[in-house]
């Protein structure tokens, strides 16, 4: 079982629409869990961390479900510019500050 | 620019030379990292230094692979006779001791292996 799962999508999603996504962890030692956006052909770029009792950033918002050691990201009205890859990223328990990333999910926003 | 910067940002070799790209951190982050990253996939640890210490290194990184922070700025990665399965995007990232996890990526060094 990979250590972060992910749907790799793509998700097409018109302009306005919600979208979420969601992801599974398998160490349920780990304690500090992310979303980092990646665009194509550029570096990932730290979107939000995820606390456990939920938080919010304009139109993101993430989760945590510990019990089902699951994580998620809302993206509410959908813009041209949120297309690119969303990395779920969790601490390894155990290690200094080492990070292992999902392998992504590809959203595609339209007209 | 403040930013972690990474040279060269492209690189072709052929199968068996030996290269090295170099990463510099953002000034005040004693941490750094390398990651590499293939198509489709998201980016993978490689190694992390704290200060000019290597502290953690992954079993990704074969001995052909060689990385150093000799005075604790910049960090170079050697591979040593390369193979095509080294073709990938190295990527290098920072932070700092207070938000360790809080990583800033540089742009990548694409190495393409002939």
């Amino acid at each position: 079982r990979k250590e972060v799962e992910q749907d790799p999508g793509p998700f097409n999603v018109p302009e306005g629409a919600t979208v979420a996504f969601n992801c599974t962890y398998s160490n349920s030692a780990s304690q500090s869990f992310f979303w980092y956006r990646q665009d194509c052909r550029k570096e990932p770029k730290l979107l939000m961390s995820v606390y456990s009792s939920g938080n919010e950033d304009g139109r993101f918002t993430a989760q945590l479900n510990r019990a089902s050691q699951y994580i998620s990201l809302l993206i509410r009205d959908s813009k041209l510019s949120d297309s690119a890859t969303y990395l779920c990223v969790v601490n390894s328990p155990g290690t200094a500050s080492k990070l292992t990333f999902g392998t992504g999910t590809r959203l595609q926003v339209t007209l | 620019d403040t930013g972690v910067s990474q040279n060269p940002r492209h690189k072709i070799t052929k199968r068996g030379q030996n290269v090295t790209f170099r990463c510099d951190p953002i000034s005040e982050h004693n941490r750094l990292y390398w990651y590499r990253q293939t198509l489709g996939q998201g980016p993978e640890f490689l190694t992390y230094f704290q200060n000019e210490a290597q502290l953690e290194k992954s079993r990704l990184l074969s001995d052909r692979f060689s990385a150093e922070r000799p005075k604790g700025s910049f960090s170079t990665l050697e591979i040593q006779r390369t193979e095509q399965g080294d073709s990938a995007m190295y990527l290098c990232a920072s932070s700092s001791r207070d938000t360790p996890y809080e990583q800033y990526f540089g742009p990548g060094t694409r190495l393409t292996v002939t």
